[in-house]
């Protein structure tokens, strides 16, 4: 289909390793953003994309977060020396808009569930 | 400060009757407002957006949510609940400088 793509799906690590996220987003789509998703709460805002400038990245949570989206397409979220309480689901979501929070839906993808042993 | 506040962490009724999911929030500026519908391990589906227009709002699957201004709310409903609806449902508040997701209500759809 032409959804966003999320991959892994799930992702196992041990802590310390460090991982990486990948987003497909909707072809043609200006916006793409990053959400953590905690067990039982609803999605908290990472960063945000315009095309390939990250114009705000005050949502995560420390240095050892990283986002790129060197083309203005797909987008990688890596973390860097994992701990425990980074498991939770990252979702992806675009949109056509080009304003930051404008009032068009976001599309999310399915999420990548990171379990952090 | 913007804020969302779902009053309901989980709602249970019965196949056929009303729903309503309750929603509150608050902002210093004219914000947009979601709903949105998740499914166990999927992402979240758009159900529907108010962005000051027409005050009721017609979404997907039977859904309604109406804009009132004046008690900063914005409560989903749909007439004749089916089991299909039993999922988590997210009120999403966004305006110029921030997007704020409440923590979700869970709808339970007895048979």
């Amino acid at each position: 289909g032409a959804g966003v793509s999320q991959s892994p799906r799930y992702k196992v690590a041990k802590r310390g390793q460090d991982v990486a996220l990948r987003c497909d987003p909707i072809s043609g789509h200006v916006s793409l953003f990053w959400y953590q998703q905690a067990l039982g709460q609803g999605p908290e805002f990472l960063t945000y994309f315009q095309n390939e400038a990250q114009l705000d990245k005050s949502g995560l949570p420390s240095d050892r977060f990283f986002a790129e989206r060197p083309e203005g397409s797909v987008s990688t979220l890596k973390i860097q020396r994992t701990q425990q309480e980074d498991s939770a689901v990252y979702l992806c979501a675009s949109s056509l808009a080009g304003a930051v929070y404008s009032n068009q839906p976001q599309h999310f993808g399915d999420g990548t569930r990171l379990s952090i042993l | 400060a913007q804020s969302v506040t779902q009053l309901d962490s989980h709602v249970s009724v019965s196949e056929g009757t009303p729903v309503l999911l309750r929603c509150n929030y608050s902002s210093s500026y004219s914000p947009s407002l979601f709903w949105y519908v998740q499914h166990p391990n999927k992402g979240l589906q758009l159900l529907l957006k108010y962005t000051s227009a027409a005050t009721l709002v017609k979404g997907i699957n039977g859904f309604e949510a109406e804009f009132k201004k004046s008690e900063t709310s914005f409560h989903l409903t749909k007439p004749s609940a089916h089991m299909s609806d039993a999922a988590e449902y997210f009120c999403v508040v966004s305006d110029r400088y921030k997007i704020i997701f409440g923590k979700g209500t869970r709808l339970h759809i007895l048979p």
